[in-house]
């Protein structure tokens, strides 16, 4: 069974600091990895996805496929990166498995 | 936000009660999916269609029921209502031709409250 962890619940940074949000996962197949933002009172949307090895919003995300890791870094958090964000990881059959997701708070 | 709406926004019932929540599209979308949104479980797949008729079980699909009748129109239902089906209710769709590549984009959710 598949099964993403994300290990940090909350996560308080300042303003022009480094930010890293870390995702593991397990799954016996080819995993698919995102990471979705909810920002307060929006929708959740995709952030990034490891398939297109783009930045969004100066995030970026590195498969490592030897540690089953999936982490979220951005050099210089924004206020506006405040956010709950969610890892998850998309089966063969097309279903999307979450981790708990990480509350980030950045302060000014 | 593609296209999609849910409604109710929010319903307060009591335990016992049927509810249903209903998931609306605009865009032709083949997949379609119902999430819960918990503190500690982040968001879980209760249900999902591949497409009209055609519908399969999530890891929390205890207690709900779904239908898909027509390609926009996806109903999550809750037969009898318990106060651990407190959430909040997300449904998303998957775009394109369902590949990993495609994202999936969600509703703005429903928040309900059994009493």
């Amino acid at each position: 069974a598949q099964r993403v962890t994300q290990p940090e619940k909350l996560l308080s940074v300042f303003k022009g600091a480094p930010v890293e949000l870390k995702c593991n996962y397990s799954y016996s197949g080819s995993p698919e990895l995102f990471w979705y933002v909810q920002y307060s009172r929006q929708r959740l949307q995709l952030l990034l996805r490891h398939i297109s090895r783009e930045s969004i919003k100066g995030f970026t995300a590195d498969l490592n496929k030897g540690e089953t890791s999936f982490h979220l870094k951005k050099p210089f958090a924004q206020e506006e990166d405040s956010a709950m964000y969610y890892c998850a990881l998309e089966r063969n059959d097309y279903k999307l498995s979450f981790g708990a997701g990480t509350t980030v708070t950045v302060r000014a | 936000d593609a296209g999609i709406t849910q409604s109710p926004r929010h319903k307060v019932t009591e335990t016992g009660t049927p509810v249903t929540l209903r998931c609306h599209q605009t865009e032709n979308h083949r997949y379609m999916y119902w999430y819960r949104q918990d503190p500690g479980h982040g968001l879980r797949l209760i249900h999902y269609s591949y497409g009209v008729k055609d519908t399969d079980k999530g890891e929390v699909s205890d207690g709900y029921s779904v239908s898909r009748s027509k390609t926009e129109d996806f109903l999550l239902t809750l037969e009898s209502a318990t106060s651990s089906q407190t959430s909040v209710y997300f449904c998303a769709i998957k775009s394109g031709s369902g590949g990993p590549s495609y994202e999936q984009y969600f509703g703005p959710g429903t928040r309900l409250t059994v009493t």
